[in-house]
């Protein structure tokens, strides 16, 4: 049980460069979430996915887009990188069951660190 | 959407117990209180949370106003790797997202 993957490590973009920063989870859960953290700061929502085929915006989605075809993958792309998106991006899923009022705690990937340059 | 306030930072002595505050005045009926910590260079890991009693676990405790509108989370005996941002966040369940703020962090003297 791998838990929440998120590949790659690292990289570094040219501005106007595209890419896809990838999240995989193997704990079948419905809800997937992407964040941003800049240095020093909290997390922001950038989207996040209630299930397969469904995905909804949070607090910073502008330049960004998402896509969840199946339950464990929920891939993040930035189209024209530009220095703003400079940022480590976090990957989280967390089960929601809809029929109650039950919490649920969020477990996170290790982060991807992107430098726009 | 329910806000929470925390100190900036704090600071506490290796071995010793630590308090952290979370002001969370207009939180609503359905909000749970939930506590998150970041460790140096890795994403947030989930604490504890609570709705309306005091809660333990095997990382820490979690202590309720009676009002609700303040919590306190409880490290029983600081380690220096307890160092972290320590986030206070309310999640109503019926909502699809949980919003983080900016957090406490947490200094451990040795």
């Amino acid at each position: 049980n791998a838990g929440v993957t998120q590949t790659p490590k690292f990289r570094i973009l040219k501005i106007g460069q595209s890419m896809t920063l990838q999240c995989t989870q193997d704990m079948n859960h419905n809800y997937m979430y992407w964040y941003r953290q800049d240095p020093g700061m909290g997390l922001k929502l950038i989207y996040y996915s209630v299930g397969a085929g469904i995905t909804d915006k949070g607090e910073v989605p502008n330049g960004y887009n998402v896509s969840r075809s199946t339950t464990e993958d929920f891939p993040l792309r930035l189209e024209l990188a530009a220095p703003s998106q400079t940022s480590v991006y976090f990957c989280a899923s967390s089960y929601s069951a809809t029929d109650s009022y039950l919490s649920y705690e969020q477990y996170f990937g290790p982060g991807t660190r992107l430098t726009v340059t | 959407d329910a806000k929470t306030t925390q100190p900036n930072s704090m600071e506490s002595n290796e071995e010793e117990p630590v308090h952290l505050p979370c002001n969370h005045s207009t939180i609503s009926g359905t909000d749970y209180i939930h506590w998150y910590r970041q460790l140096p260079s890795q994403g947030p890991e989930y604490v504890i949370h609570g709705l309306t009693s005091n809660v333990n676990n095997r990382m820490a405790s979690l202590a309720i106003a009676e009002d609700r509108k303040s919590s306190t989370l409880i490290l029983h005996r600081a380690t220096l790797r307890d160092a972290a941002v320590y986030y206070c966040i309310l999640r109503d369940p019926r909502d699809d997202k949980i919003i983080f703020g900016k957090g406490t962090r947490l200094h451990i003297l040795p």
